[in-house]
């Protein structure tokens, strides 16, 4: 038990469909991330959201749209995605955005795209 | 370019010995530095994490060692058990950087395997 759950635990998905992934925390935190793990590569922060507000974008593609409608939820919405974009998508929530204040982590979304 | 470097891939170790995990950066401005443990189909999990203003922190059978000058750090797993066999993945992280405050700055993982 995490306090931190992502589903869908997989996803395929073609080039031209549209899916989103979803993230919710019940920790009671302010902070949530999203993060893409590729093969051979260190984890990557794409999105930082504090009091629902989006706070950072890492240079990341528009394909990938955030949303995030409260403190508790946050969503990853993606579209004509690449075949690059097949990772482990990790979400994350934190209680604020002090770096001792410990980001939790979700098991993740393996996401493969066709 | 990395900016947070962990140049082994794998670590073996025989139950009851030392592992030693090994983390090098290269941004002076990080001042917080944190080690993540993660099973597979997990996420990861916090660990340990030590402020720039001390050199050692230690919880339980975990220390890490901070060395600034050398921008070197080190995680030490003493007696090392066979459910301690993970990717263990070293972040850095700035406590006061403006707006990058609290963000962090992984390496790509040393898997340990501890064996019975």
């Amino acid at each position: 038990e995490t306090g931190v759950t992502q589903t869908p635990r997989h996803l395929v998905m073609g080039m031209t469909n549209k899916k989103s992934l979803k993230c919710e925390q019940h920790l009671g935190h302010n902070a949530m991330y999203w993060y893409k793990q590729s093969a051979k590569k260190p984890l990557e922060l794409m999105f930082v959201y504090n009091f629902k507000e989006q706070t950072e974008n890492n240079s990341v593609p528009s394909r990938f749209s955030p949303e995030c409608p409260n403190s508790s939820h946050l969503f990853l919405h993606l579209h004509t995605l690449q075949p690059e974009d097949s990772a482990l998508y990790l979400c994350a929530s934190s209680p604020g955005r002090r770096a001792n204040q410990p980001q939790h982590f979700g098991d993740g979304t393996r996401l493969s795209i066709l | 370019d990395q900016q947070v470097k962990q140049n082994s891939p794998s670590l073996s170790v025989q139950e009851g010995r030392i592992s030693i995990l090994n983390c090098d950066y290269t941004n002076s401005m990080f001042d917080y530095f944190l080690w993540y443990k993660k099973y597979p189909a997990e996420g990861p999990t916090f660990l340990i994490s030590i402020s720039s203003i001390k050199d050692k922190n230690e919880d339980g059978r975990f220390t890490v060692f901070l060395n600034k000058s050398a921008k070197h750090l080190s995680l030490h797993i003493v007696p090392s058990q066979p459910g301690d066999s993970a990717v263990y993945f070293c972040a850095a992280s700035y406590m006061n950087y403006g707006g990058s405050q609290g963000n962090l700055i992984f390496g790509k993982g040393t898997k340990l395997s501890v064996k019975p």
